[in-house]
Parts: structure tokens; sequence; C-alpha cells
């Protein structure tokens, strides 16, 4: 059975910088494309970012966090990431990280929470 | 706003069937494979249908999709009162080059 699981949301000032991580278990990592879902407060989904399978070479995000955040991979860890940078209180959200078959979203993890606030 | 646009809120007695609009454009539904996701409450979404009309296993026959030009719909037969959720479409955008999903559907089982 595959599995997600998402760590590294907690509170940040605006401004500040957070990594979340997502460990994955139960499949071959490398084989696989993954992705980030946000989703703020009584809000809906909204997709954040991907990164492609093997080396990650190809990656592709929102207008809403390009330059700001970026996706990346350790497949001996078998983990992904998203860094984000100038975090503002929009931000502030359930950060989900899922695999991606084709051009569907699949599994999703059970995600992890970012506040953003001073 | 979303570029996918749903109803925001769907009811149906029990054992009713109930539909869920999914309203797109060429660049995404008009061009590429619609997913629908549940929501349970307090819980991550789960993937319901993908490429249309395929079911995960797992996900009981009374769900199905469908898909015909820039538009999509779920329907979901003998609703249950465990049917209450959130309900997702989402799409491929060729222009954007990423998923888009819709406002979500809010479905109450009377």
């Amino acid at each position: 059975e595959v599995q997600l699981v998402e760590s590294g949301g907690g509170l940040v000032q605006p401004g500040g910088s957070l990594r979340l991580s997502c460990a994955a278990s139960g499949l071959t990592f490398s084989s696989y494309d993954f992705t980030w879902v946000r989703q703020a407060p009584g809000k809906g989904l909204e997709w954040l970012a991907y990164i492609s399978s093997a080396s990650g070479s190809t990656t592709f995000y929102a207008e809403s966090v390009r330059g700001r955040f970026t996706i990346s991979r350790d497949n001996t860890k078998k983990s992904m990431y998203l860094h984000m940078n100038n975090l503002r209180a929009g931000d502030t959200a359930f950060y989900f990280c899922a695999t991606v078959v084709g051009y569907y979203i699949d599994v999703w993890g059970k995600g992890t929470t970012v506040t953003v606030s001073s | 706003q979303s570029v996918l646009t749903q109803p925001p809120s769907a009811s149906g007695a029990p054992g009713q069937r109930v539909t869920i609009s999914c309203s797109g454009s060429s660049s995404n539904i008009g061009s590429n494979t619609v997913n629908w996701y549940q929501q349970l409450p307090g819980t991550a979404p789960r993937l319901l249908i993908s490429i249309n009309t395929q079911r995960p296993s797992g996900v009981p026959d009374r769900f199905s999709g469908s898909k015909s030009g820039t538009s999509a719909s779920l329907a979901i037969s003998g609703l249950q009162s465990e049917d209450e959720a959130d309900y997702y479409c989402s799409s491929w955008d060729d222009s954007l080059d990423g998923w888009l999903f819709g406002g979500g559907t809010k479905l109450t089982v009377l």
C-alpha cells in the first residue's frame, strides 16, 4: 500500500521560510511523479507544484507560488520536498503531497499545516 | 476564482441519485481527462474517478463519471449517509501547465 507522510509544517512569520517533506513508502519511489496541493482553511483545493520521476528534471509551478516555492526530491531518501520562501499570510493552509499517474493526482498524504502569522 | 466551475452545493435523500457538474474550457477539460476527488470532513482528498470514467479499486460502482466536450459530471446513485462530503473535479490545463480544481461541491444527504 502506498503511503505518504508530510512533515515540516508549523508557524512562521511573514517573509519567513519553511521546508515541507513528504516521505513515501510502498512504492518504487524513483519511478513516480509527485505533486503538492494545498487547502486554505474552509476553502477548496489549489495545485502548487509538480516534479517528474527519476531525476526530477521537469517541474511545473502554479503562478501563485512560482519564484517563491521550489519542489525537489531525494530518491535515496524516498522523500520529496517543498521549499517555501517569502511566505505570506495567504500561504496559510493545509499542504498535501500526492503521487501523480499520467495526468491525474492519485494517492494523497494526510497533510501538514502551515500558518503564516506574526 | 476556479476556472473549473462546480455548483457549491448538492443534496439528495438516501437512495436517490444526484449529479454534480463541472464546466471548463478547451485548454483543460476540452483537451484533457477529468478526475474527481471525495473529501470527507477532516480528511485528505481521495481519488474517486480518474480518466473521466475509471473507478480505482475500492470505489463503489454507485459512483460514475462522464465527460462531454468541455464539461463533465459525477453521478452518485443509491445515496448513503457516508457520501456526505466535498467533491472536487480536476483537469490538467495546457495553458497553465498545471492542474486546475473546481471550487468543490458540498453534498448533503437529507
